[in-house]
């Protein structure tokens, strides 16, 4: 079946450095995937998607990229701030609205 | 624009009792979702409405959970009896068609 993972569960930044946070994939099937921000007590917040027939998209501050020969994702954060801090969802979506997620990376940001 | 609304924020329960959560989509989304989404993981699909039709319902507990959108806007997911396994945030997300899922706060539930 169609499973998205990620590679750390945990990533730590110094505020002003850039930030990586990456994401595999096991089936191709996708259309798109997505990164979700999640700070606690709230819902997703969705940061920048991708389409399956892209490498990278650049949005403020944030670049995805898509690897599909080795089916991987990273989504990179420049001059992370505090208030990045929060878990990053990657997901794989179809044309028809089903999303994946994997497990989710906690991003921290220390000042 | 407003964003997904949800109600209740939080609830808490006793085993064996009923409860239900609200959700109004952002205007226009014919798309509505229903996740359940456990500590430390992330979301995962209950059921996906389009427009009042419920099209993808498989991973709903059918035994003791429900949801409607009668009119094709609101939601309500209930579950009856809730269990201890239950505790959990449940959230709501809607999209126009398959595009980009917007998600609601979400309702987290404590069973007791």
């Amino acid at each position: 079946g169609e499973s998205v993972g990620l590679h750390l569960p945990t990533l730590s930044v110094q505020e002003g450095d850039n930030s990586i946070i990456n994401c595999a994939y096991s089936n191709s099937a996708s259309d798109y995937f997505i990164w979700y921000k999640q700070e606690s007590g709230k819902g997703p917040q969705f940061i920048i998607d991708i389409r399956s027939n892209m490498d990278k998209r650049q949005g403020q501050r944030v670049t995805v990229l898509l690897n599909k020969t080795v089916k991987h994702l990273s989504l990179q954060i420049a001059a992370t701030q505090p208030g990045d801090s929060a878990v990053y969802f990657c997901a794989g979506g179809t044309s028809y609205g089903k999303l994946t997620f994997g497990q989710g990376t906690i991003l921290t940001v220390h000042p | 624009e407003a964003g997904v609304v949800q109600s209740p924020r939080y609830k808490i329960i006793e085993k064996k009792q009923p409860v239900a959560f609200w959700c109004n989509p952002i205007s226009g989304h014919n798309t509505l979702y229903w996740y359940l989404q456990n500590l430390g993981q992330g979301p995962e699909l209950l059921i996906r409405y389009e427009n009042e039709e419920a099209v993808d319902d498989s991973q709903l507990p059918k035994d003791r959970f429900s949801a409607e959108r009668l009119k094709g806007v609101d939601s309500t997911l209930k579950i009856q009896p809730a269990e201890l396994g239950d505790s959990a945030v449940y959230l709501c997300a809607s999209s126009v068609r398959g595009d980009t899922q917007y998600f609601g706060p979400g309702t987290r539930l404590t069973v007791l």
